[in-house]
């Protein structure tokens, strides 16, 4: 069974500082990772994900993920936070068949003027 | 033009009615999902169809009946509603058969069990 684990689910970071939000995942089979963000009130947007091409992807808003298979870790960067990534971010693994995403517990960014 | 739409947004009913809620996507996507989102924020499967044929039906209470009439329509039918039922219920869509295919997701259903 595949699982996603996302440590801390409040982050609080200032405008203009780096943004890290982490994310391990358990996975018998090469995953398939994303991220998504939730803004108040709305559905999931895709950030971006992993498909086993590149480790390092760049994914829309400036952020971007790196995919460590040692470490089991697909953690969300982005340099300098603004006011408007304040939102509830998620991680996800699919299945081999795409019938099912598993989700993280989500991580809520609040960024500080 | 919504890729993903969902009726009604908010749904408020009392304890042991029976309610639907519809999803239609204009993708050509052939998997439908319904998510549930709880109060925490959550989010866990409760089914998905793939060329209107049930795939994953993730231990749902049976009170619970997706129709999907044809590929661009899922809908959710719930019979006697319980408080418990509250939650956000979103529908998603991808193309078929890959892990690796984003889905796509509806704006959301807020439902309200009183």
């Amino acid at each position: 069974a595949q699982s996603v684990t996302q440590l801390g689910s409040h982050v609080s970071v200032s405008e203009g500082a780096l943004v890290l939000l982490r994310c391990n995942y358990s996975s018998s089979v090469p995953p398939y990772l994303f991220w998504y963000v939730q803004y108040p009130n709305q559905g999931l947007q895709l950030l971006l994900k992993y498909t086993s091409a590149a480790t390092l992807v760049k994914g829309i808003n400036g952020f971007e993920a790196e995919f460590k298979k040692s470490e089991t870790s697909f953690h969300l960067t982005k340099p300098s936070a603004h006011m408007s990534d304040a939102a509830e971010y998620f991680c996800a693994v699919s299945d081999n068949a795409g019938n099912m995403l598993t989700f993280g517990g989500g991580t809520r960014l609040m960024v500080k003027p | 033009d919504t890729a993903v739409s969902q009726t009604p947004k908010y749904l408020v009913t009392q304890m042991g009615n029976d309610k639907s809620i519809k999803c239609e996507q204009n993708l050509g996507h052939d998997t439908m999902y319904w998510y549930k989102q709880d109060s925490k924020k959550f989010l866990k499967i409760m089914f998905s169809y793939n060329n209107k044929e049930l795939i994953i039906n993730e231990t749902v209470p049976n009170r619970f009946s997706p129709k999907s009439p044809d590929k661009a329509h899922l809908n959710l039918h719930i019979n006697s509603l319980e408080l418990g039922d509250s939650a956000v219920y979103f529908c998603a869509s991808s193309q078929n058969g890959w892990g690796y295919n984003e889905q796509f997701f509806g704006p959301g259903t807020r439902l309200t069990v009183l």
